[in-house]
């Protein structure tokens, strides 16, 4: 158990929808990524939310998005979703900066775009 | 630019026999490597890693990983594969992004012990 919850864990969407990904990370942790791990890929790293503000982010187009929340809560959002979209996606949360901190992650949200 | 490559997506082992799982890494600075663990349906656990100090470092459930700097390695094992050890492993690099860090994984490499 990492302490970090996500949800929903499964969900469908048709193309052209839009979705709301949330993640709960453990208390404290100031820092947030969120990962695209495609079927039988490693993660890929879309952005990362540092006290609320984007921090870095991946080769991802704009209509990926994010929002940090000051209670340790984050959104991923996804517009005008396509087939390729389909994916489990990661959040992981951090306790204070730096690239030698251990990310934790969480169980993952599955979308499937039809 | 940093990656990592994980060599043999499928490894095989019997109950018991020695587990090695290949990582080489590029990177244009000092590296943090980690090791994680995926089961089925599941997130990412931390193995280990490794930032400063001693090459080799020892994780969860047996296992431990060595960095060796000369040959951009960072290769894990275990002396003795167990049934519950089957799993993804993924190797990753850590470099800096803003303020903290941003995760660069390997493809994976799936790991089967048979009875």
């Amino acid at each position: 158990e990492t302490g970090v919850t996500q949800s929903p864990t499964h969900l469908i969407k048709t193309r052209g929808q839009q979705v709301t990904l949330r993640c709960s990370s453990q208390s404290g942790h100031n820092t947030v990524s969120w990962y695209q791990q495609a079927l039988g890929q490693g993660p890929q790293f879309i952005f990362q939310y540092y006290r609320e503000e984007e921090n870095g982010r991946g080769n991802f187009p704009p209509r990926f998005s994010g929002l940090q929340f000051p209670n340790y809560s984050s959104e991923l959002n996804v517009n005008a979703l396509e087939l390729d979209d389909s994916a489990l996606y990661l959040c992981a949360s951090s306790l204070i900066s730096g690239p030698q901190e251990t990310q934790y992650f969480g169980p993952g949200t599955r979308l499937l775009v039809l | 630019a940093q990656s990592v490559t994980q060599l043999g997506s499928h490894v095989s082992v019997s109950e018991g026999a020695l587990v090695l799982l290949r990582c080489n890494y590029s990177s244009s600075v000092p590296p943090y490597l980690f090791w994680y663990v995926q089961y089925p349906n599941q997130g990412l656990q931390l193995l280990l890693k490794y930032t400063t100090g001693a090459t080799l470092v020892k994780g969860i459930n047996g296992f431990e990983a060595e960095f060796k700097k000369s040959e951009t390695s960072f290769h894990l094992t275990k002396p003795s594969a167990h049934m519950s050890d089957a799993a993804e492993y993924f190797c990753a690099v850590s470099v800096p992004s803003g303020n903290t860090g941003k995760l660069i994984f390997g493809q994976g490499t799936t790991l089967q012990v048979k009875p």
